[in-house]
């Protein structure tokens, strides 16, 4: 079966400073993998998505993460944080190789100070 | 683009009511839509898939008599919480696949339940 565990329920960065959220998946089959972003009291929104194309995969605001085969990761990087980066970050896996229903990592919470 | 509307967006009820909430497609026909459930501080957790023209399919752990299902049209899927208790009270998102293989959601805002 398909899952993601998101290293780190809580990363803290100064405003500038590199971010670095780590996901890591099982997945029997070719996985669609995704990160998505939840503001509080938000729905989700989706950053990047991994669907078997170039491994490095470029998303909004920023951000943009590696697809590793030999790690089994799929972490989240973003160069410089800003103050409106703070906020909920899930990873996640297709359930099947259709992509269909998404499993989800616990999550991981980005403070930035400045 | 396409988008998922949920109604209502928060909702307060008393225990042993029941409560519907709607999920609809606004601008795409969606055959399959996903209800999760979302905890305070938690993950999503996924519930059922919800099936257009037939019966939907629950997670294992999840009361399918008690968290009804209904997709009677191509952009409608509703989740009915029958007899609700206080540890119903949760965060419900649904999602309709943006494409058929794509992998990729749209997610609804979510719709808030407190049972009293």
């Amino acid at each position: 079966a398909q899952s993601v565990t998101q290293l780190g329920s809580h990363v803290s960065v100064s405003e500038g400073a590199l971010v670095l959220l780590r996901c890591n998946y099982s997945s029997s089959v070719p996985p669609y993998l995704f990160w998505y972003v939840q503001y509080p009291n938000q729905g989700l929104q989706l950053l990047l998505k991994y669907t078997s194309a170039a491994t490095l995969v470029k998303g909004i605001n920023g951000f943009e993460a590696e697809f590793k085969k030999s790690e089994t990761s799929f972490h989240l990087t973003k160069p410089s944080a800003h103050m409106s980066d703070a906020a909920e970050y899930f990873c996640a896996v297709s359930k099947d190789q259709a992509g269909t229903a998404l499993i989800f990592g616990k999550g991981t919470t980005l403070s930035v100070s400045s | 683009g396409a988008v998922v509307s949920q109604h209502p967006s928060w909702v307060i009820c008393k225990s042993g009511t029941s409560v519907k909430i709607e999920c609809r497609s606004l601008d795409f026909q969606a055959t399959t839509m996903f209800w999760y459930r979302q905890f305070p501080k938690q993950s999503l957790m996924l519930m059922a898939t919800s099936n257009e023209g037939s019966k939907a399919t629950y997670e294992q752990g999840v009361e399918k008599d008690k968290f009804l299902i209904n997709h009677a049209s191509l952009t409608l899927s509703t989740l009915t919480v029958t007899s609700a208790h206080p540890e119903d009270s949760s965060f419900y998102i649904c999602s309709a696949p943006k494409s058929a293989g794509a992998g990729e959601q749209y997610f609804g805002p979510g719709t808030r339940l407190t049972v009293t």
